[in-house]
């Protein structure tokens, strides 16, 4: 079946732009995932949602990140005013629900920071 | 100390070569335990759960040791196509999380 999907798969934007980066999860999947991943890191944990509501989310850096599920299958991670630092590979992973479910994760959006 | 920490890498290794990767934790309440593939600029991908009976799928073994806060993966008879990048991930109690390592890179020479 298909898995995880997330578009786009690249996005160069300039510093404080805005920018949306969209997952579509595994079809009945209810816990979808957000991390970020840096060059030579492994992934950092972002945001979790079970369902409509995000559970956790604690690993958001600051105010200018936010993410929206309100259907409770696709989801939006928001970022206000770039910044270069937030220039990253941002993973998206759902699981059936459950704490022992593996996260299956999608190929990720490049994203850059001019 | 970070919460989770692996061996640093590279290892390069000749086919044919067993080799094992050491991962630590620090959060002694950890429960759930995994190791990851990752190729290069692709994403992570489940290679293994790790149970505490430690547990074997063909020629890769993973182990953990809850009193020593470790978990390990031995890769026999490794093959070319096992170049990668090997993540370990953990998550807490009662936690969705994934807190995963830096990740120890894998060539594996002709």
């Amino acid at each position: 079946g298909a898995g995880v999907s997330q578009t786009p798969s690249n996005k160069v934007t300039e510093k404080g732009k805005y920018v949306e980066l969209r997952c579509d999860p595994i079809s009945g999947h209810t816990a979808l995932y957000w991390y970020r991943q840096s060059l030579g890191q492994g992934p950092e944990f972002l945001i979790y949602f079970q369902g409509t509501g995000a559970a956790d989310d604690s690993g958001l850096p600051n105010d200018r990140f936010f993410a929206v599920r309100p259907e409770g299958s696709v989801s939006t991670l928001k970022i206000q005013r770039t910044e270069r630092g937030d220039s990253a590979v941002y993973l998206c992973a759902s699981s059936l629900g459950s704490l022992q479910d593996t996260q299956y994760f999608g190929p990720g959006t490049r994203l850059t920071v001019l | 100390r970070k919460e989770v920490e692996q061996d640093p890498g590279p290892f390069n290794v000749p086919e044919g070569a067993t080799v094992a990767f050491n991962c630590t934790y620090s959060n002694s309440a950890s429960q759930s335990f995994f190791w990851y593939r990752q190729d290069c600029r692709k994403e992570p991908k489940l290679l293994m759960s790790v149970y505490s009976s430690g547990n074997e799928d063909g020629r890769f073994t993973a182990q953990l040791n809850r009193a020593s806060q470790y978990i390990s993966l031995l890769i026999r008879d490794s093959k070319l196509s096992d170049s990668a990048t090997y993540l370990c991930a953990v998550n807490g109690a009662g936690s969705y999380q994934l807190t995963f390592g830096k990740g120890t890179k894998l060539s594996v020479i002709p």
